[in-house]
């Protein structure tokens, strides 16, 4: 079966820091893998979406960036985090064909004081 | 793009009491599903309903494409259904194939 893993579980940085949160899947092959973003009280915003390795499709211009060096494997990453930048963090994958159900990683709580 | 509106933004209930929570979107879609946020934040896909009727123990759902709008109905309510429920929804004119999330709708089951 298909398994998603996200880390850290949490994470507190401080302003100007950098970022790097992985995302992997286990079980399946040529999944698309979505960041999303979720402040508090708020529902979810889609940040980067990929279809494929090397390929990142950015709904939000921001302080943050996306990459997937391997098929799966998709990593968001900030060369200096801004406060705006906290909040909840959630990776997501699904398989292109008749049923696209989405499944959620167990997101990470990022706290930029 | 594409809008999604859910109602209501919150709702309160006894245990065992039943509800309908209704999701509206602006634009036909090719894909509609709803998620359940436990309080941790863990998303639950719950259903993959684009169109049509689905039903799973207590839950089911119903997708009206034609009007735009898809119902979650949660029968004989417990404490563990509270959360956050989740419309999210593809387009058919949106580029991509990404889900686009309504606000939710926030359950508080008391015993």
């Amino acid at each position: 079966s298909q398994t998603i893993h996200q880390w850290p579980a949490t994470l507190v940085q401080p302003v100007g820091s950098p970022l790097s949160l992985e995302c992997t899947v286990e079980g399946t092959s040529n999944p698309n893998l979505y960041w999303y973003r979720q402040a508090a009280g708020r529902g979810l915003q889609l940040l980067f979406y990929s279809v494929g390795i090397g390929q990142i499709s950015s709904e939000v211009p921001q302080n943050l960036s996306a990459s997937r060096p391997q098929d799966r494997q998709f990593i968001l990453s900030s060369k200096k985090l801004l406060l705006s930048d906290s909040g909840f963090y959630l990776c997501a994958w699904s398989i292109t064909g008749i049923n696209e159900k989405l499944f959620f990683g167990s997101g990470t709580q990022l706290s930029v004081l | 793009g594409i809008q999604v509106e859910q109602s209501p933004p919150d709702l309160i209930l006894q245990e065992g009491a039943n509800s309908t929570l209704r999701c509206n979107f602006s634009d036909s879609v090719n894909n509609l599903q709803w998620f359940h946020q436990n309080p941790w934040g863990q998303l639950i896909n719950l259903f993959y309903i684009p169109s049509g009727t689905k039903q799973n123990g207590r839950l089911s759902a119903t997708t009206v494409a034609t009007e735009r709008y898809s119902l979650l109905y949660i029968s004989s309510s417990q404490t563990t259904d509270s959360g956050v429920y989740f419309c999210a929804v593809v387009s058919w004119n949106q580029a991509g194939t990404a889900l686009i999330f309504g606000k939710g709708t926030t359950l508080s089951v008391s015993s």
